[in-house]
C-alpha cells in the first residue's frame, strides 16, 4: 500500500542550529501539507502546497521556517535557527486531486524534533 | 474562528467496556468531520469520515454520530480491547477551506486487560 514517507523519524538538535525534514507524498497526490503537533495538542497546519505552489502558509513562522516543493513532488521543511519551542512532531500529509476538498488526507509517520 | 474541543483529555476503561469519546466545535458550517487514531510517536490514521449531511457512520465496532446544529460528534467503540489504546482526534473541515483540517487536542484512551 502506498505511503507518505518522512525522514528523519527523530532529530535532536541544539537551539540555534538548522534542521530539515523531508517528505515524499503518495505518487500522484498533488496536494501536500506540513502540520506541527506539539505534545498534548492537535496538529496545526503550517503550510499547504498544490503542486509546487504554496496555497496556505498563514501559520508558518516565516522568520525561521521555510518550505519548498520545487518539482511538485517531494518537499522539504527547514527551521533555522531552531528554538526550544519548536520541539514537536512534524507531520506530512498528502491528498489526491479528487479528494483535496474533502479532507481525505494520508499522513506519514512524522518527524519528532527535540531542541535542547 | 473554528474551535474544536475534546473532553475528556484522557480516559481509562477495563477491557470489554464501551468507549464514548466526545468532540464539540463552535462553527456549524462544516463540510465534514473525521475521527483519527494516533498511536504513540506515530502519524494519524483516519477511522471514520462523516459528511455534514449525515447523522452517523459505522465501521466494525466503531460508530460516529454527528449533530451539526449543536456542534457535537461522538465516537462509540463497542467492546473495547487493549489494542484500542491510543489517542483519538477529531477534525473538522470548513466549507471552502481547500482541505484544511481543524483538529481537537485528542482524547488519550487506555484499555486495561
Amino acid at each position: 500500500e502506498a505511503e507518505v514517507a518522512q525522514s528523519p523519524r527523530y532529530k535532536i538538535t541544539e537551539k540555534s542550529q538548522a534542521v530539515a525534514f523531508w517528505c515524499d507524498p503518495i505518487s500522484g497526490h498533488a496536494t501536500l501539507y506540513w502540520y506541527r503537533q506539539i505534545l498534548g495538542q492537535g496538529p496545526e497546519l503550517l503550510v499547504q502546497f498544490q503542486d509546487e505552489s504554496v496555497v496556505d502558509d498563514s501559520q508558518l513562522p516565516k522568520d525561521r521556517f521555510s518550505a519548498e516543493r520545487l518539482k511538485g513532488v517531494d518537499s522539504t521543511l527547514k527551521i533555522q535557527p531552531a528554538e526550544l519551542g519548536d520541539s514537536a512532531m512534524y507531520l506530512c500529509a498528502s491528498s489526491s486531486p479528487g479528494t483535496v476538498n474533502t479532507g481525505e488526507l494520508f499522513f506519514g509517520e512524522g518527524s519528532r524534533l527535540t531542541v535542547l | 474562528k473554528q474551535e474544536v474541543t475534546q473532553i475528556p483529555a484522557a480516559l481509562s476503561v477495563p477491557e470489554g467496556e464501551n468507549l464514548v469519546l466526545n468532540c464539540s466545535f463552535t462553527d456549524s458550517a462544516i463540510y465534514n468531520l473525521q475521527w483519527f487514531r494516533q498511536d504513540p510517536g506515530k502519524g494519524l490514521t483516519s477511522l471514520l469520515l462523516i459528511q455534514s449531511s449525515q447523522r452517523e457512520q459505522t465501521s466494525g465496532r466503531l460508530n460516529a454520530s454527528l449533530d451539526k446544529s449543536s456542534g457535537r460528534s461522538t465516537l462509540y467503540i463497542a467492546a473495547s480491547q487493549p489494542g484500542d489504546s491510543a489517542t483519538y482526534l477529531c477534525a473538522v473541515l470548513q466549507r471552502a477551506s481547500w482541505g484544511k483540517l481543524q483538529f481537537g487536542a485528542g482524547t488519550q484512551v487506555v484499555v486495561t486487560p
